[in-house]
C-alpha cells in the first residue's frame, strides 16, 4: 500500500526555523517532492530529492533517507509569507510515475 | 502556453448532470495528471498519462470518472452524473517524462477547476 505522513499543523515564529518531516511507505520510490500550497491556490514546487542527503535552495532545504523512508523540510529566517501548507509527496516509479501526496501540514508563522 | 492552463475555474452544476473539465498542458510535456482536491484536504491522485503508455487509472473514484487525452496534449476529465460529494477542486498537473536522469522532476500545476454540485 501507499502511506505518507506528515503532522497536520505547526507553528512557528518569524525569523526562526522550523522543519517538517514526513515518512512514507510506498510500492517503489522515485522521488520525493515537497510543495507548497497557500490557501486557495494550486500548489508550487519547492524541492525534489531522490538520493540520500540534503538539497539546499535559499531559504529551503530538503533532506532525504530511502532506508528510512523519512525527508524533512527546513524552513529558515521564517516569513510571515511562509503561512502555508506544505505537502510531502513520492513518486512511486516503476510502470507508473503517479505522485502519492501526504495531507499536508498546516504551518502558521506568528509575528 | 507558459503554464498549464485549465478550464473552467468555477463551475455549479446540478446534482444529476455531466460535467467536463479541461487541461491543456506545459507545451512539449508529456506526463499528465489529474488530482482532487476537497476542502481542507490532500491532494487525492486520481490519473496519470504518460506518452502514449496505457493511463494509470487507479485512483478514479467510480465508474461516473473518466478521463481521455487526445493527441497527446489536451486532457479532458468527465464526471457523469455528478453527486453532491464531487464537490472540490480538479487539479491538473504536466511534467517532461520522468527519468532517473532528473528529466520530469519538476511537476508543474494548474490553478485547478472548482466544481461545485447543488
Amino acid at each position: 500500500g501507499q502511506n505518507i505522513d506528515q503532522p497536520t499543523e505547526m507553528t512557528a515564529t518569524e525569523g526562526a526555523i522550523v522543519q517538517i518531516n514526513c515518512t512514507y511507505q510506498t510500492s517503489g520510490f522515485n522521488g520525493l517532492f515537497w510543495y507548497q500550497q497557500h490557501a486557495g491556490e494550486a500548489p508550487t514546487f519547492l524541492s525534489y530529492n531522490v538520493l540520500d542527503g540534503l538539497e539546499e535552495k535559499g531559504r529551503f532545504s530538503s533532506f532525504l533517507s530511502r532506508s528510512k523512508g523519512y525527508s524533512y523540510l527546513l524552513l529558515k529566517e521564517l516569513q510571515m509569507k511562509d503561512s502555508a501548507s506544505y505537502l510531502c509527496a513520492v513518486r512511486s516509479g516503476g510502470a507508473t510515475n503517479k505522485l502519492i501526496f501526504g495531507t499536508g501540514t498546516l504551518l502558521a508563522v506568528q509575528p | 502556453g507558459a503554464g498549464v492552463s485549465q478550464s473552467p475555474s468555477n463551475k455549479v452544476t446540478e446534482k444529476g448532470k455531466d460535467v467536463e473539465l479541461r487541461c491543456d498542458p506545459i507545451s512539449g510535456h508529456t506526463a499528465l495528471y489529474w488530482y482532487r482536491q476537497s476542502l481542507g484536504q490532500g491532494l487525492e491522485f486520481l490519473i496519470y498519462f504518460q506518452g502514449n503508455s496505457a493511463p494509470d487509472k487507479s485512483g478514479l473514484p467510480s465508474d461516473r470518472f473518466s478521463a481521455e487525452r487526445t493527441g497527446g496534449s489536451v486532457s479532458t476529465l468527465t464526471i457523469q452524473r455528478t453527486q453532491q460529494e464531487d464537490s472540490a477542486v480538479y487539479l491538473c498537473a504536466s511534467s517532461l517524462a520522468p527519468s532517473r536522469q532528473g528529466r520530469g522532476n519538476t511537476i508543474y500545476f494548474g490553478e485547478g477547476s472548482w466544481l461545485t454540485v447543488v
